[in-house]
């Protein structure tokens, strides 16, 4: 059975600094996802990657992909205020499970 | 425009009275799922689906069903709410590395 663990489930940060969430998974998939969430809303696709290796960035974010680890992160650089949410990190093994949540807090 | 469209958003429910919410996907795609979400627990998935007529339990299936008669649609069946079934509720479908979620149902069941 697919398990995800995320961590840390809550972050809080101050602006300007790094940090990276963890996502590590139990079997075999190259499909893993990032998304935020904003309280209320529904989810919102940060990242997909597909291949070991895999890189991709967005603004302050980057997100990577270690199949053979079963691992990936997602690294914030230079926290905003804007960047508070909750993000979720997803493996897809023709159904989607997820891990917990980060909660992040970027604090001024 | 690729959606997953759920209804209703919100729905307040006394225990007992069986409702449906409703999950329809205009993408042709093969795979369907609902999850529910608690605060501290993530997304955890009640049910999926694979194709019409193909559905499983995901990791708390208790208290709810399912139905794939169409593949567009996958409605989510509550027989007789309880109370610990007010939560968020979502819709998602997926088919290769293509995944969209609904805008989610906040269920309360008083």
């Amino acid at each position: 059975e697919l398990k995800v663990e995320q961590n840390p489930l809550f972050l809080s940060m101050q602006e300007g600094k790094n940090y990276t969430i963890y996502c590590n998974y139990s079997t075999t998939s190259d499909r893993l996802y990032w998304y935020r969430q904003d309280p209320g809303k529904s989810l919102e696709s940060l990242f997909v990657l597909l291949s070991n290796g895999a890189v991709k960035q967005e603004g302050r974010l980057m997100a990577s992909l270690d199949t053979k680890a079963r691992l990936s992160t997602l690294h914030i650089t230079a926290a905003v205020h804007d960047l508070s949410a909750t993000y979720f990190c997803a493996v897809l093994n023709n159904d989607m499970r997820f891990g917990a949540g980060t909660r992040l807090t970027v604090k001024p | 425009e690729a959606q997953v469209t759920q209804n209703p958003r919100y729905l307040i429910t006394v225990t007992g009275k069986k409702l449906t919410v409703t999950c329809s996907q205009n993408m042709n795609h093969e795979y369907m799922s609902w999850y529910r979400q608690d605060p501290g627990l993530g997304l955890r998935q009640i049910y999926y689906s694979m194709n019409v007529e193909v559905t499983d339990k995901g990791d708390v299936p208790e208290g709810y069903k399912v139905s794939r008669k169409e593949k567009r649609n996958f409605p989510l069946i509550l027989e007789s709410p309880s109370p610990n079934q007010t939560s968020l509720y979502f819709c998602a479908s997926n088919q290769g590395t293509e995944a969209f979620f609904g805008q989610g149902t906040r269920l309360t069941v008083v």
